[in-house]
């Protein structure tokens, strides 16, 4: 049953502390996505990797945020500092492209910034 | 910059009704997507459409594609209140880049 998983699928943090989020994609997808879903803005496109290189990641706020995928099973999301305005969902969703392009997504991690 | 636009955001409907959920988009797409998301989950893959005229039906559910008029449908027919949920539309502007726009999504409630 291939699937996206996510860990951790929930976290309470305090203002200031890193946060780091994994995504392991579906075993042959060449294409990761990290999106960001509140109830104000919807689902916002972070980042995404296509063969493990970072192709875009002008929807993620710079200074704080990073995102990598050292290996084609991991992919990772950190926030350093965290701070109470990034309490959301975050959802890792992975795809092959070009052939098929749709997005299947994991189950999300939900963090809340104290 | 895509635009893409949902209509109604909320929709409250009896169970055997049916109704229509619009998905608009700005610019010339080659594919578009339907997702479903129950409260509190994840986003369920629906429909992928992939040219002009392109319908699918799963069950009470079809989607259609209307590239000229960059408008999807995804209708419901006989409501049941298991078809509850927020159903999404995204649109792929293809050229390499991969990336969906969603829509804000619609709410669905099925009341018996």
């Amino acid at each position: 049953d291939a699937r996206v998983t996510q860990t951790p699928r929930h976290k309470v943090t305090e203002m200031g502390q890193e946060v780091t989020m994994r995504c392991q994609p579906i075993l042959g997808h060449n294409t990761v996505f990290w999106y960001r879903q509140t109830m104000m803005q919807g689902l916002e496109l972070l980042a995404y990797f296509r063969n493990r290189a970072p192709l875009d990641d002008s929807g993620m706020p710079k200074d704080r945020f990073s995102a990598e995928m050292p290996d084609a099973t991991l992919a990772t999301l950190k926030i350093q500092p965290s701070e109470p305005r990034d309490s959301a969902v975050y959802f890792c969703a992975s795809g092959l492209t070009p052939s098929v392009r749709e997005q299947f997504f994991g189950p999300g991690t939900r963090l809340t910034v104290l | 910059e895509l635009k893409v636009e949902q209509n109604p955001l909320f929709l409250s409907m009896q169970e055997g009704k049916n109704y229509t959920i619009y998905c608009n988009y700005s610019t010339t797409s080659d594919r578009l997507y339907w997702y479903r998301q129950d409260p509190g989950k994840s986003l369920e893959s629906l429909f992928v459409l992939l040219s002009n005229g392109a319908v699918k039906q799963e069950g009470r559910l079809m989607a259609s594609l209307d590239t000229k008029a960059r408008l999807s449908t995804l209708h419901i027919t006989a409501a049941v209140h298991d078809l509850s949920a927020t159903y999404f539309c995204a649109v792929d502007i293809g050229a390499g880049s991969y990336q969906l726009t969603f829509g804000k999504g619609t709410k669905l409630s099925v009341i018996p």
